[in-house]
């Protein structure tokens, strides 16, 4: 009864590559969310889906497109990938994009390109 | 722009003893919302506490208690009786208002990694 989950929890793969991180949620939320955690553990938004649309778009390269089959899900995928994207990458959902929604994050998916 | 600040990178304490962990925060709304969340070595994050800004009411959460000092932009998290599950990272993070104009995120601050001596 996992409430964020995503997979794969373990990614290693070559530059240049693409690949795609899958998260779900199955607590009715209506709004999910991608972070990215460096090295130093420092977290930062990289977008955010209400209801399957796009609302928070931060200064991420286009190599990365969310994609959002539907409100339960928010998929990253990762085209050409760099050493830089290396990182801890978390899915995250609330129930809508108020300011005072507490915001359920996944396990995380560590990504190792080398 | 909003920041975050937690100048303290490490912190550690004696099991059963109690440690207050800083925050500092700069933003020009008057109403907002912070929070504590923990990142135990499994890496998920897990909410800790809340606080609404316009609440003068510090939040508090069993063993866990924040002071929020609204001049200041001060937001500490104290742990009480501390176990030894307490030990992981904990970040503090701000949020605006919607009607802020800016889209509601998240911005966190770098973290204080607790350890807990038994």
């Amino acid at each position: 009864d996992t409430a964020v989950s995503q997979t794969p929890k373990y990614l290693v793969t070559q530059m240049g590559n693409d690949k795609s991180i899958k998260c779900e949620q199955n607590l009715g939320h209506d709004t999910m969310y991608w972070y990215k955690q460096d090295s130093k553990k420092f977290l930062k938004i990289m977008f955010s889906y209400n209801n399957k649309e796009l609302i928070i778009n931060e200064t991420v390269p286009n190599r990365f497109s969310p994609k959002s089959p539907d409100k339960a899900h928010l998929n990253l995928h990762i085209n050409s990938l760099e050493l830089g994207d290396s990182a801890v990458y978390f899915c995250a959902s609330s129930r809508t994009n108020l300011a005072s929604e507490t915001q359920y994050f996944g396990p995380g998916t560590r990504l190792l390109v080398l | 722009a909003q920041t975050v600040t937690q100048s303290q990178p490490e912190m550690s304490v004696q099991e059963a003893e109690t440690v207050t962990l800083s925050c500092t925060y700069d933003t020009s709304e008057s109403d907002y919302y912070l929070f504590w969340y923990k990142q135990p070595p499994s890496r998920q994050m897990i909410l800790v506490i809340r606080q609404e800004a316009y609440k003068q009411q510090n939040a508090t959460e069993n063993r866990f208690s924040v002071n929020f000092q609204k001049a200041a932009k001060s937001f500490s998290l104290k742990i009480s009786d501390s176990q030894l599950g307490d030990a992981a990272m904990y970040f503090c993070a701000y949020t605006p208002p919607l009607s802020s104009g800016s889209a509601r995120q998240l911005t966190f601050g770098s973290g204080t990694q607790l350890t807990v001596l038994p």
